[in-house]
């Protein structure tokens, strides 16, 4: 158990729609990344928050949005679904660079079937 | 921009012998941070074995170890005694230092590790 818990842990929904994932760091960590690994692909980059303010970003598209909240819990917001949004979305912490770990931990990741 | 190439999108190895994974890196920083993950099909991701940049005696793990030259900008995973259960999807990672205004964490596309019975 890595300790970063998202949910839910599948999810299937109709092309238009709006879903949000949700994700819970491990305790103490302040940065939280999201990927999206669509089937045998590597992982996309789309976004990292730290201690409640959004740090980098990467190729996430205009309908996609994220937040980090006080209690550090993190949600990514999809909107306006396609076809192609279909993928595993992974959450992953981490402490900050200079602390004893400096990897990222996974969720299990949540699974969005777009039909 | 950073990136990280994993050349060999497959490779296979009969069990009990030694397979080495390829990855090179780009960055114009000296200080960073490099992971190898590994993703077995249940898709849950799994640290492998981490290398801090500013150490120059490669990181190893059991079976696990890397030979990171970091002139060459290569970082490369060797397995050694190959077993059924390292079958699985691997890759490698880059993270930034935090000085260069955020640390994400970069991944390269990953090789796929079939070991042959």
């Amino acid at each position: 158990d890595s300790g970063v818990t998202q949910t839910p842990k599948h999810l299937i929904t109709a092309t238009g729609q709006r879903v949000t994932l949700r994700c819970s760091p491990r305790s103490g960590d302040l940065s939280v990344y999201w990927y999206q690994q669509s089937l045998d692909q590597g992982l996309q980059f789309l976004i990292q928050y730290y201690n409640g303010e959004e740090r980098a970003k990467g190729n996430i598209l205009e309908r996609f949005s994220a937040q980090q909240f006080p209690d550090l819990h993190s949600e990514l917001n999809l909107s306006s679904l396609e076809l192609g949004d279909s993928a595993l979305y992974f959450c992953a912490s981490s402490a900050t660079i200079g602390v004893s770990n400096t990897e990222a931990f996974f969720g299990q990741g949540t699974r969005l079937t777009v039909v | 921009a950073q990136t990280v190439t994993q050349s060999q999108p497959e490779m296979s190895v009969q069990e009990a012998e030694t397979v080495t994974l390829s990855c090179t890196y780009d960055t114009s920083e000296s200080d960073y941070y490099l992971f190898w993950y590994k993703q077995p099909p249940s898709r849950q991701m799994i640290l492998v074995i981490r290398q801090e940049a500013y150490k120059q005696q490669n990181a190893t793990e059991n079976r696990f170890s890397v030979n990171f030259q970091k002139a060459a900008k290569s970082f490369s995973l060797k397995i050694s005694d190959s077993q059924l259960g390292d079958a699985a999807m691997y890759f490698c990672a880059y993270r930034s230092p935090i000085r260069a205004g955020n640390d994400k964490i970069i991944f390269g596309k990953g090789t796929r590790l079939h070991i042959l019975p």
